[in-house]
């Protein structure tokens, strides 16, 4: 099973601001394997970027994936209250089915 | 518009069995593989099993966590995927989401609101 880690556990940034988040994985995988998912309390996983940097529908261009191998980065630009939330980073196993990141928190201040 | 909706989380004894389903609507569902997911209390989402659509020849796969004891079908005549989940452990207690997956663009695009589940004497 690949491991995933995400860096920092927390972000604490001004609306208007920039969000850099990382995920690393244990072994190297396709770029198309590595999504990005937010989550907000009580709500379920939302997709935000497939193929590690492909937006799915309605996320707007704020958001934004990039990275290979083993390093990925999701960055949220110009930050709204409303992108409060922990953000997973997630690969594609095949038949070992999927794994997420332990997440980070994005906090608005 | 795509809707996945869960159903039958409830409160069970630890041994004991007890069936999920998930209807789609707004989509062609044998055409799309399925999943399942948990989330335990504080903890992030942890995939369960998936279902391939008819094109894949309906395959399954299981996490190692519930190999053996949870079964996911599907009849997509109804638009519906199940999952029967038997001798529940009290770490089996979570949220439970389905999500279908695009297997052409490995994303899962759309996820249901989620079902609870609590096993607990």
């Amino acid at each position: 099973e690949i491991v995933l880690t995400q860096s920092p556990g927390t972000l604490s940034l001004s609306p208007g601001e920039r969000a850099t988040l990382s995920c690393r994985t244990g072994q190297s995988i396709p770029s198309s394997y590595l999504a990005w998912f937010q989550q907000k309390p009580g709500q379920a996983p939302r997709l935000l970027i497939y193929g590690a940097s492909s937006r799915a529908t309605g996320i707007p261009d704020r958001f934004s994936g990039s990275g290979s191998g083993t390093d990925f980065t999701l960055t949220i630009s110009g930050l709204e209250p409303g992108d409060s939330a922990v953000y997973y980073c997630q690969q594609y196993g095949g038949s070992a089915g999927f794994t997420f990141g332990p997440g980070t928190k994005v906090e608005i201040k | 518009e795509v809707h996945l909706v869960e159903s039958g989380g409830n409160l069970v004894q630890p041994g004991r069995s007890l069936r999920l389903s998930c209807t789609g609507s707004g989509f062609t569902f044998g055409d799309y593989a399925m999943s399942w997911f948990r989330q335990a209390p504080g903890k992030g989402p942890e995939w369960v099993s998936f279902i391939r659509g008819k094109a894949y020849g309906g395959a399954t796969e299981y996490a190692a966590s519930v190999k053996g004891r949870f079964t996911i079908s599907r009849d997509d005549s109804k638009g519906i995927v199940y999952l029967q989940m038997t001798s529940l452990k009290t770490e089996d207690t979570a949220v439970y989401y389905c999500s279908r997956f695009l297997e052409w663009l490995l994303g899962l695009d759309y996820w249901g609101q989620g079902t609870l589940v609590t096993v607990s004497s």
